[in-house]
């Protein structure tokens, strides 16, 4: 199967500071690689499309200089949180299509928790 | 605008019986229809999915229902057991940019 990573699991970082999230496919090339957002109990909200060697696409409502999205290679893309407040505490998850012939399926990460004290 | 709507929002079953979770949208332009299985704490697994070409998709004990004209479609569970017991989410996907809307999810609870 198809394996996709995610390095922090979990996070505490004061307010203010900046913290990087990893998503790598682990067996596979990744064309495409998506960012979501979960609060507890609610469902997952897509903040952004990221395709190797190009400029991330944001959904609406999103602030791309908050979130920076770097898609450096075809098994890793990175979402930096800058200057991170309380309220962007929430659960983070990334997803992976794989490369080559058009594919259905998109793999998901294990999530990253981000704490915001 | 809200283009999937997921019913119901939480629902229990008694270990045998069977699950039964909806999903109806309004976007003509999604061409593929996951079913996700979340478990507290970690990532979305697929579970099972189906294309609009076929109306229905059996997977062991789970089955997926695809209503074109009604742009409806559903999961059933046959013989839950408490391991099911998780939060499942149906989540089109467009077929231009390839991006899953999420469903509200709706969490499932198998009594023993």
């Amino acid at each position: 199967g198809a394996v996709v990573s995610q390095h922090p699991s979990r996070v505490i970082c004061k307010s203010g500071t900046s913290v990087k999230i990893e998503c790598r496919s682990l067996d596979f090339q990744a064309t495409t690689m998506f960012w979501y957002r979960q609060f507890p109990k609610q469902s997952l909200m897509l903040m952004a499309t990221s395709n190797e060697g190009s400029k991330a696409t944001y959904e609406q409502g999103v602030e791309k200089d908050k979130f920076l999205i770097n898609h450096a290679s075809l098994t890793l893309s990175t979402l930096t949180v800058t200057s991170a407040h309380p309220e962007d505490s929430s659960f983070y998850i990334c997803s992976a299509r794989k490369h080559g012939r058009a594919s259905d399926t998109q793999y998901f990460g294990p999530g990253t928790r981000l704490t915001v004290l | 605008q809200q283009q999937v709507k997921q019913s119901p929002q939480s629902l229990i079953v008694q270990k045998g019986g069977i699950s039964i979770i909806n999903c109806a949208y309004e976007n003509t332009a999604f061409d593929y229809f996951p079913w996700y299985q979340q478990f507290p704490g970690k990532g979305p697994a697929l579970l099972i999915a189906i294309r609009p070409d076929v109306s229905e998709k059996k997977e062991g004990r789970f089955t997926i229902s695809f209503n074109k004209s009604a742009k409806q479609f559903s999961l059933h569970i046959m013989d839950s057991q408490p391991g099911d017991s998780a939060t499942y989410f149906c989540a089109p996907r467009m077929d231009s940019s390839y991006k899953l809307i999420f469903g509200s999810g709706t969490r499932l609870l198998v009594r023993p």
